[in-house]
């Protein structure tokens, strides 16, 4: 069964960098992934979408702050130069045979 | 401009139906899955159904197998979601969104409550 895991919240201060894991369940590790973020009161924003190799596509007028690599059976999202508008849910999310499977999602709280 | 624009959330009572709408505009729905997602009042998306380009291919979560359909219009551009058999656990923001989630609409909000 497909299954995504994220750390529920995650702190980090203005201008520094802040990086995000979703893990891929057991038998799962060369799916990709997509991150998504989702900024209160608001629908959620495609960010990229991310292989196994750590190849990435990100969507229309998404900043080069943010960027994603991969790991085994981990996803990551980085993001740098940490601004206040970053402060949101990030979801990572993955295609299944048959299903969508969305991770948790980690609240991101900018100091 | 590409976007879609979810409607036909409201109040409803447990055990009645309503119907979600999907209105896309910027691009052709004809070369795409489809897909509609939820997310209930302070939690997080849950993958709700998806239907192939040509309907040919659909699948469901199993909160909602049964009681809910998706179809789609591709002359009209639209994505579609009939829901019965209402139960409380459905009160949640209705998204809907394209094959890769790379466009995703404001939601419409669906509760049901007596």
């Amino acid at each position: 069964q497909l299954v995504l895991t994220q750390s529920p919240s995650a702190s980090a201060s203005l201008g520094a960098s802040v990086k995000f894991t979703c893990t891929l369940s057991s038998g799962h590790s060369t799916y990709a992934i997509a991150w998504h973020q989702q900024q209160p009161e608001k629908g959620p924003r495609y960010l990229m979408k991310l292989n196994s190799d750590g190849s990435h596509s990100k969507g229309d007028g998404i900043p080069d702050r943010f960027s994603g690599s991969s790991s085994g059976a981990e996803r990551y999202l980085t993001i740098s130069s940490l601004q206040s508008e970053d402060e949101a849910d990030y979801y990572c999310q993955a295609w299944g045979t048959g299903t969508v499977v969305f991770g948790g999602g980690t609240k991101l709280t900018v100091l | 401009e590409v976007q879609v624009v979810e409607s036909g959330g409201g109040l409803v009572q447990p055990g009645r139906s309503l119907r979600l709408s999907c209105a896309v505009s910027g691009f052709t729905i004809d070369d795409y899955a489809m897909h509609w997602v939820r997310q209930a009042p302070g939690k997080g998306l849950e993958w709700v159904s998806s239907i192939s380009w040509n309907s040919g291919t659909i699948a469901y979560a199993d909160s909602v197998k049964g009681r809910f359909t998706i179809s789609r219009d591709n002359a009209k551009n639209s994505l579609y979601l009939q829901m019965n058999s209402l139960r409380a656990e459905d009160t949640a923001l209705y998204y809907c969104s394209k094959d890769t989630f790379d466009i995703w609409g404001q939601g419409t909000m669906v509760t049901v409550s007596p």
